[in-house]
């Protein structure tokens, strides 16, 4: 069974930076990908990048492009977001979730709240 | 990027009622199509993946169908523990992956 905690969300002010984590456990990193996820306060669910675990390639929405960073830690079980330049409207809450078997979003954790305010 | 649009915003059943949710793609996407669903509180739930798939765990009553740019998500008779916010997501054309705007199923 794939267990997925969060961690590092937090207050930051814009154009601040916060490095969010994701430590997983029960899951082939060479296999599948992991993917974030987020959900601003009383809205929808926005995709946000994801990483392949097969060659590594990485993908991100349009909002974030070039501003955010995922990454894995293999030794370490572990998927981070760097994130950079932040803005108020990437103030959500931020799931990471594994892309396994089924290719779709198939185990999610719990979700850690990201407030960017001055 | 490809459009998910949900139907309706709110649907407002009792328990025992049947329950069709409705999405529809900008462009088609194929039977590349999942269903979430979301409590208060919590992460999202896959429900259904590739339009008609159940995920493990996920009871008979929950059905979808559809394919190309009109999918159905149908709960044959609501049971408490249902009412909750449903979400379509496609992987037809990505990136990126999108999701509906959410349906949110409430006790009337």
């Amino acid at each position: 069974e794939v267990h997925m905690l969060e961690s590092g969300g937090g207050l930051v002010q814009p154009g601040g930076s916060l490095r969010l984590s994701c430590a997983v456990s029960g899951f082939t990193f060479s296999f599948y990908a992991l993917t974030w996820v987020r959900q601003a306060p009383g809205k929808g669910l926005e995709w946000v990048s994801l990483i392949s675990g097969t060659d590594g390639s990485k993908y991100y929405a349009d909002s974030v492009k070039g501003r955010f960073t995922i990454a894995t830690d293999r030794s370490k079980n572990t998927l981070y977001l760097q994130m950079n330049s932040l803005r108020v409207e990437d103030t959500a809450v931020y799931y990471c979730a594994t892309r396994g078997v089924l290719n779709w979003f198939d185990s999610w954790g719990q979700g850690t709240l990201v407030t960017v305010s001055s | 990027e490809i459009v998910l649009t949900q139907s309706p915003a709110t649907l407002s059943l009792s328990p025992g009622e049947r329950a069709t949710l409705s999405c529809r793609a900008s462009q088609s996407v194929s039977n590349y199509l999942a269903w979430y669903q979301q409590k208060p509180g919590q992460a999202p739930r896959l429900v259904i993946y590739d339009a008609s798939n159940r995920a493990t765990g996920i009871p008979a009553r929950f059905s979808g169908s559809g394919s190309g740019t009109d999918f159905t998500l149908t709960i044959s008779s609501l049971e408490p523990e249902d009412f909750a916010v449903y979400y379509c997501q496609q992987r037809g054309n990505w990136p990126p992956y999108t999701f509906g705007q959410g349906t949110k199923l409430e006790i009337k």
